[in-house]
């Protein structure tokens, strides 16, 4: 069965600092993956997706995730956070023949000033 | 181009009434789903239509949840009666179809008392 994880419930990082989050996902052919922000109070925004080609994916806010196959990770990354960025992330996997999305249990990102 | 659209953003209502929640996909996108969010947690899918049909309803708590969407356009969510563990963030997604993105509401925020 297809699955996601995200092993860090709450990350804390400084303002200006370099972010990753980690996801890894099981799934049995190529993937969609996802990630998606979900600021307090609002609903789930699409920050980037991988369908194929490039593995190093550019996404919104200054994101990037890279697909690594080997691994079946895709990370989240960015160079230099903002007390903006404090959010929750989650991973998600795309499964075609069902046209489900599932979803990882997220991470919060706490920024400290 | 419009998101989707949800309404009311917020309700509180005593267990054992009743609440409905309204939906307006992104034009043009025929798969529409609705999720459950507990404080705390990722989105679990409650029900998923492909235009006015249900493709997979096995989350839905069938004996007080009913979702409808008659026209293949926008969609209701019911609860009668409302348990205090149906307190959550109620998503509405939509997408084009095919394991892709999907793009999510802002959400309707439920307190049951």
């Amino acid at each position: 069965a297809q699955s996601v994880t995200q092993p860090d419930i709450h990350i804390t990082v400084s303002e200006g600092a370099s972010l990753e989050l980690r996801c890894n996902y099981s799934y049995g052919a190529t993937p969609y993956l996802f990630w998606y922000v979900q600021s307090p109070g609002q609903g789930l925004q699409l920050l980037l997706k991988y369908f194929s080609g490039d593995t190093l994916v550019q996404g919104i806010k200054g994101f990037e995730a890279e697909f690594k196959r080997s691994q079946s990770s895709f990370n989240l990354r960015k160079p230099s956070v903002h007390w903006s960025d404090a959010a929750e992330y989650f991973c998600a996997v795309g499964v075609r023949r069902d046209d489900k999305i599932i979803f990882g249990k997220g991470t919060r990102l706490h920024i400290l000033p | 181009e419009a998101g989707v659209a949800q309404s009311p953003r917020y309700k509180i209502i005593e267990k054992r009434q009743s609440v409905a929640f309204w939906c307006n996909p992104i034009s043009g996108h025929a798969t529409l789903y609705w999720y459950q969010q507990i404080l705390g947690q990722g989105p679990k899918l409650l029900i998923q239509f492909q235009n006015n049909g249900v493709v997979d309803d096995s989350q839905l708590p069938k004996d007080r949840f009913s979702a409808e969407r008659l026209k293949g356009v926008d969609s209701t969510l019911k609860i009668q009666p409302a348990k205090l563990e149906d307190s959550a963030v109620y998503l509405c997604a939509s997408s084009l179809g095919g394991g892709g993105p999907q793009y999510f509401g802002p959400g309707t925020r439920l307190t049951v008392t």
